[in-house]
């Protein structure tokens, strides 16, 4: 079965640089929620786009942005990043009809911040 | 808000015993439990869920608890195979309208297995 794609799988930038990462979600999922995973900590949720609205909002620093695309694939924009960025980030989706929403996660994507 | 949290961040178990990972929530408004298993360098894998008017749940060799008096759960794991090693967290949802329910993660346990 498909699953959940993020691109790139690992990603190095230096400071101030900026990053973008890419989510394709399960196919007719029409959620997307995004979470950042510090070393040796739990996910923490960012944000999340329903029907390419923003749908909730957690922790997201305001130097970070992201959007759904009409094919339901989303991109975290990530400006002026610092080394405390480094961390794995995870896209999950789910479809808001099923009984349960569960969400199933990607592979995450690596980023290093140097 | 919810906080989700787990008691103990490392377990080891022997290969074929059976493991018990607990975890504690504070907001009695929530209504849905997953557990996730996260392998190293992967993302969280959906293990077992559980709702909050059932207080047990089933599946092929893992059992949730749910006590919601004390606001607990717990996963079992029984006869635990080396494939079992992974960090377990317990994440919580709480009610909200269709689109919006976000999943807020407790401390993860680290189970390794003893072979």
């Amino acid at each position: 079965a498909a699953g959940v794609i993020q691109s790139p799988r690992h990603l190095i930038k230096e400071k101030r640089e900026t990053a973008t990462l890419k989510c394709y979600p399960i196919p007719r999922h029409d959620t997307v929620y995004w979470y950042q995973q510090g070393p040796g900590q739990d996910p923490q949720f960012l944000i999340s786009f329903y029907e390419k609205m923003q749908s909730d909002k957690g922790s997201i620093p305001d130097r970070f942005s992201a959007q759904q695309f009409s094919d339901y694939h989303s991109e975290l924009n990530m400006s002026s990043l610092e080394l405390g960025d480094s961390a794995l980030y995870f896209c999950a989706s789910s479809f808001s009809l099923s009984p349960t929403n569960e969400q199933f996660f990607g592979p995450g994507t690596r980023l290093t911040v140097l | 808000g919810e906080s989700v949290g787990l008691h103990l961040p490392t377990l080891s178990v022997q290969e074929g015993d059976n493991s018990i990972i607990n975890c504690a929530y504070s907001n009695s408004a929530s209504d849905y439990f997953i557990w996730y298993k996260q392998e190293s360098g992967k993302g969280p894998q959906f293990i077992i869920d559980i709702r909050s008017n059932m207080d047990k749940r089933q599946g092929q060799r893992v059992t949730v608890l749910l006590n919601k008096t004390v606001k607990h759960l717990s996963l079992q794991i029984a006869a635990t195979q080396p494939g079992d090693s992974a960090v377990y967290f317990c994440a919580g949802y709480l009610p909200a309208n269709f689109g919006n329910e976000k999943l807020t993660f407790g401390t993860g346990t680290r189970l390794t297995i003893i072979p």
